[in-house]
């Protein structure tokens, strides 16, 4: 089992529209996670970091469930530019352990 | 602070060669990570250190790759000899272990093509 798996996607949703992603992790060890964002030919960016108890920012809300060892992201009133790839992190300890992203594409 | 520093942006050279890749991290960060990212197996984590010291190379693929990081503000990544199965974009990205998390800073990656 791969260590954080997601739904590589496309995922193509309508402008103004609401999207979810989950990822889900193996090692029940992960302390920290995050959701990082992936322009085309760029390098990845921290989105946010999951907290237990969830956040949100913005239009974007993140969760964590560890019992079932999954986080999600849920984008709200998508707009164009968050077309881009969705990396989903889950660190046990040091090191960060990625998964292979989401495609999300917005479409007018 | 200008981010994580990588150069060069892009090579390509032939198989055999030796490539050398550069990093230099955020000033006052103490980790230092190298990533090789490809359509097929997305990002993977080759090695990285911690107050200069290599911590954890077990993603280095094999004896061709190594890492080294003399100080503080610069780390390299060497393939030698170079084939064209390491065709990939290269990331180095930095953190701050002070913050309590992890969140890492990537520099703009080097695209590198064996042919």
């Amino acid at each position: 089992r791969k260590e954080v798996e997601q739904d590589p996607g496309p995922f193509n949703v309508p402008e103004g529209a609401t999207v979810a992603f989950n990822c889900t992790y193996s090692n029940s060890a992960s302390q920290s996670f995050f959701w990082y964002r992936q322009d085309c030919r760029k390098e990845p960016k921290l989105l946010m970091s999951v907290y237990s108890s969830g956040n949100e920012d913005g239009r974007f809300t993140a969760q964590l469930n560890r019992a079932s060892q999954y986080i999600s992201l849920l984008i709200r009133d998508s707009k164009l530019s968050d077309s881009a790839t969705y990396l989903c992190v889950a660190s046990p300890g040091d090191k960060i352990i990625f998964g292979k992203g989401t495609r999300l594409h917005i479409l007018p | 602070d200008a981010g994580v520093i990588q150069s060069p942006r892009h090579e390509v050279t032939e198989m055999g060669q030796e490539v050398t890749l550069r990093c230099k991290p955020i000033s006052g960060h103490d980790y230092l990570f190298w990533y090789r990212q490809t359509m097929m197996r997305g990002l993977e984590l080759l090695i990285y250190f911690n107050n200069n010291v290599p911590i954890d190379d077990s993603g280095m693929p094999e004896d061709r790759f190594s890492a080294k990081m003399p100080n503080a503000s610069f780390s390299t990544l060497k393939i030698q000899p170079s084939e064209p199965r390491d065709s990939a974009v290269y990331f180095c990205a930095s953190s701050f272990s002070g913050t309590g998390h992890n969140e890492q800073f990537f520099g703009p990656g080097t695209r590198l093509t064996v042919l």
